[in-house]
């Protein structure tokens, strides 16, 4: 599995926007990069996934560096609701579970 | 479209019992996966099931076992329960292709 490096925690201000890096830089050529957050005493929620180039949906967006290397989750304007632990896991999917890291901590102020 | 459903939602074990967690899968969904979480270890991967049949475990002791009927719906037990094994687990439905697995809102799982 590939290793992943993500801030323990970052803080942002409520509607502003928030980028969060991720470094795999030992990432497979077949995975995809996804993003998941989980909200306090909630099962992990989806966000994004990437194999190559940029995505967006309604939720985010995702940067991916052209070496594949690292991305980052941008969140175009964060609400209160936003306030989670964000994982960055790169995974072929399919059988493949993820492996969880420990992810960063994001913190949103009013 | 109704998400990952698990039961019970919590439960307190005692040392040495056993006890069996249920998931129901997103509808259409062949496969199901089940997680760890715990403070010190985050969360585990333990098995994943696709049309019945287990595809990938992760490293947990025999004691943890599971398996998927016919209709998707999932079922893992654990058996000599120990306190280690307070947690929350976790169950996540996919299409069993590439991406995009939906979890449920876990059972939490008080072993004393």
């Amino acid at each position: 599995d590939a290793k992943t490096t993500q801030p323990n925690s970052m803080e942002s201000n409520e509607e502003e926007p928030v980028h969060l890096p991720c470094n795999h830089s030992t990432i497979s050529g077949t995975d995809y990069i996804h993003w998941y957050r989980q909200l306090p005493s909630q099962g992990p929620e989806y966000v994004i996934h990437g194999l190559t180039s940029n995505v967006n949906n309604r939720m985010a967006s995702l940067a991916i560096a052209e070496d594949r290397k690292s991305s980052t989750l941008i969140l175009h304007r964060a609400t209160l609701r936003d306030a989670a632990v964000y994982y960055c896991i790169p995974s072929g999917g399919g059988a493949d579970g993820l492996t969880f890291g420990k992810g960063t901590h994001l913190i949103i102020q009013p | 479209k109704a998400g990952v459903t698990q039961t019970p939602r919590y439960l307190i074990k005692t040392r040495g019992q056993q006890v069996t967690l249920s998931c129901s899968p997103i509808s259409g969904h062949r496969s199901v996966s089940w997680y760890q979480q715990t403070p010190g270890q985050g969360l585990q991967f333990l098995f994943e099931y696709f049309s019945e049949t287990q595809r990938n475990k992760g490293n947990f002791p025999g004691r943890f076992s599971g398996r998927q009927f016919s209709n998707s719906r999932s079922e893992m037990n654990v058996s000599t329960l120990e306190l280690g094994d307070s947690a929350l687990y976790l169950c996540a439905s996919s299409d069993g292709r590439v991406n995009t697995i939906y979890f449920g809102e876990g059972s939490w799982l008080t072993v004393v």
